[in-house]
């Protein structure tokens, strides 16, 4: 079973909207923390915001918030007041705590182009 | 602070030469992490490295890949006869240590392209 799923290839917002990108995961591990990254045209990774599964709130980090619904095993990623500079290619990762703690298992990524 | 640099930006070989990619890791971070990105496709781990140890290579192919970190240097990802399969994106990535919140910064990442 795929560990992160992100079922948007590509999605379209106008600018100043919010957008939410979706991920789900999968995981047996009960300690657990999920991670989003954004990949702009130039091909770098840039770490967006965190989320712990044991964390009582919602993460936000600027216009970045994660809507994190644990019993739906979801933590998508919601983007407000949408400007141009977000278009780019946005993933989802988790890294277990228990299990393969090593790793970051990344989901296949949803484009999002922002329309002026 | 300098971020994670990897070099080079692009590297282009031809079919059985081998390929070098070099990743050094944030100041002050010892742990360094390998992925692979295909075209079209999230990153995918390869291996886990501290100084002068591989810790986790369960991600890397059995043959042609190997990876280090010296005490003194950059980390190398060294691929052998390369393939047109192995034509890919290589993103290294370091932290500083393994807290389970500790987000892994990464590099440019480096285009393999093979002829």
């Amino acid at each position: 079973a795929q560990k992160i799923t992100q079922t948007q290839p590509g999605m379209f917002v106008q600018e100043k909207e919010a957008v939410t990108l979706d991920c789900t995961y999968d995981t047996s591990d009960p300690s657990y923390g999920l991670f989003w990254y954004k990949q702009p045209s130039s091909g770098e990774m840039i770490f967006l915001i965190y989320q712990g599964s044991y964390d009582q709130q919602n993460a936000t980090e600027g216009r970045y918030s994660l809507n994190f619904q644990k019993a739906r095993k979801s933590a998508n990623l919601v983007i407000s007041a949408s400007q141009l500079g977000d278009s780019a290619m946005y993933f989802c990762a988790m890294r277990e705590g228990s299990y393969n703690f090593n790793k970051f298992y990344f989901g296949s990524g949803t484009k999002l182009n922002v329309k002026p | 602070n300098a971020g994670v640099m990897q070099n080079p930006r692009h590297l282009v070989r031809r079919r059985g030469q081998e390929a070098r990619l070099r990743c050094s890791p944030m100041k002050g971070h010892s742990h360094v992490y390998w992925y692979r990105q295909l075209p079209e496709e999230g990153l995918k781990f390869m291996v886990y490295l501290q100084k002068e140890n591989i810790i986790d290579e369960s991600g890397m192919p059995k043959e042609r890949f190997s990876a280090e970190f010296p005490k003194e240097g950059p980390s190398i990802l060294r691929i052998q006869q390369v393939v047109r399969g192995d034509s890919a994106a290589y993103f290294c990535a370091s932290s500083p240590d393994r807290g389970l919140n500790q987000p892994q910064h990464f590099g440019d990442g480096t285009r393999l392209s093979i002829l």
